[in-house]
């Protein structure tokens, strides 16, 4: 397995554009989860899912963020508008429980976005 | 409310000596704890849990309620442990949503 693969790697857009990332989870996973890390604060969840249902989105900054997870093998983060303070690193998780928490989350790569 | 506190952002030491990645948290309930690292270039990544009370890369954390700390430590740190640590929490209620403290990023001059 190729692991938690997000796309694009990085993106570099204009103040007010629309931006997407993407997110392939784990075969077999059936949570997903969106982090963005800053240097300021760190890893800060956005929202995630639990077999393609969103169950705690209260981390999204505002309206402008959305997310979605139509089926058990792809989630899109979106931005719109962007804005400069939404630069950051975007990561994706995804983790399977089998009837308790384990903690272990599996990360992609992340998404660099600059938003200029 | 939980909260995970991780004091420094950064930490430096030389190649043997002793390290410790201070970790603090606060959750009236019975959490489990994790310590996730992130070396330059590779992917965030699960390095030890308490539950485990294992030793990995010669890394052991002690769970101790008392001081409501996890504190990651090694006796003899080495140049490739350079890297960012984060500490993180579970609640017994929150299935698989891990909360993340800052992070340290933790820097070993030979």
């Amino acid at each position: 397995d190729a692991g938690v693969i997000q796309s694009p790697r990085h993106e570099v857009t204009e103040m007010g554009q629309e931006v997407t990332l993407r997110c392939k989870p784990i075969s077999g996973h059936d949570y997903l989860f969106w982090y963005r890390q800053t240097m300021m604060r760190g890893l800060e969840l956005l929202i995630y899912f639990n077999n393609n249902v969103p169950i705690d989105d209260s981390g999204m900054p505002e309206d402008r963020f959305s997310a979605k997870m139509p089926n058990a093998s792809f989630s899109t983060l979106k931005i719109q508008p962007s804005e400069p303070r939404d630069s950051a690193v975007y990561f994706c998780a995804s983790s399977y429980l089998a009837g308790g928490p384990t903690g272990e989350l599996f990360f992609g790569e992340g998404s660099r976005l600059t938003v200029l | 409310a939980q909260r995970v506190t991780q004091p420094e952002k950064l930490l430096s030491v030389f190649k043997g000596a002793p390290v410790e990645l201070k970790c603090n948290y606060s959750y009236s309930g019975s959490p489990e704890l994790f310590w996730y690292v992130q070396y330059s270039r590779q992917r965030l990544q699960l390095l030890l849990r308490h539950i485990s009370r294992e030793s990995i890369k010669g890394f052991t954390a002690d769970l101790n309620k008392g001081e409501t700390s996890f504190h990651l430590k090694k006796p003899f740190a080495q140049e490739e442990d350079s890297a960012m640590y984060y500490c993180a929490l579970v609640r017994g209620s929150t299935l698989g949503r891990l909360y993340f403290g800052r992070g340290t990023q933790l820097t070993v001059w030979p």
